[in-house]
């Protein structure tokens, strides 16, 4: 079945660095991704929806300029925490449609910011 | 708005338990409804789903009934296994598309040899 997958599974860099998260569908197109961030304990939040070739569509609340989403291609949407801090810290998850699954879900990307 | 509430876990059984997990929904609308799995360290994955009322998701021995009565989806397995382990999501997906997907907090179970 379709897979999307996410890049790097965990990361840990210092307060003040960028992180890039990247997420790709690997057997088809994905014209829409959605970036979400999960809490401990709690349910995951979306934080943008990412569509191919135009800006990113970002829910309330959402630094944008912090949470830089790029979708350059059919299969590739990337998510990069700037001038990450300890309070980023978080566990981000990708998806994108799967028609009548509703969603496919990358394998999550755990960011550790010391 | 549409929200989703689960029952709160961690959820803790011995292997071959009855298993229950609650999910109860506030929506407008039909939306489609989704029990979601997460193993340690991965991302989500599709369990099962229901696009109708009184329509019955199953997979891998779990069943959830869409009642539109009592406005709930309730997620049960027969007999569960320690690979079962996991932490489970209750999800709206309403007309309005993706963007629209509502998660519940998530139940944790934890299965005993």
């Amino acid at each position: 079945g379709a897979v999307v997958s996410q890049h790097p599974s965990w990361v840990i860099c210092k307060s003040g660095t960028s992180v890039k998260i990247e997420c790709r569908s690997l057997d088809f197109q994905a014209t829409t991704m959605f970036w979400y961030r999960q809490f401990p304990k709690q349910s995951l939040m979306l934080m943008a929806t990412s569509n191919e070739g135009s800006k990113a569509t970002y829910e309330q609340g959402v630094e944008k300029d912090k949470f830089l989403i790029n979708h350059a291609s059919l299969t590739l949407s990337t998510l990069t925490v700037t001038s990450a801090h300890p309070e980023d810290s978080s566990f981000y998850i990708c998806s994108a449609p799967g028609g009548a699954e509703g969603l496919f879900f990358g394998e999550g990307s755990r960011l550790t910011v010391l | 708005g549409d929200s989703v509430t689960q029952m709160e876990g961690p959820v803790t059984l011995s292997e071959e338990a009855f298993l229950t997990i609650n999910c109860t929904y506030t929506a407008t609308g039909y939306p489609s409804l989704f029990w979601y799995v997460q193993y340690p360290g991965e991302g989500l994955q599709l369990l099962l789903k229901a696009t109708k009322a009184d329509d019955k998701g199953s997979n891998k021995g779990f069943e959830a009934t869409y009642r539109k009565e009592t406005t709930s989806f309730h997620l049960e397995k027969g007999s569960v296994q320690v690979s079962d382990s996991a932490v489970y999501f209750c999800a709206l997906i309403h007309s309005g598309g993706y963007q629209k997907v509502t998660f519940g907090t998530g139940t944790k179970l934890q299965v005993i040899p």
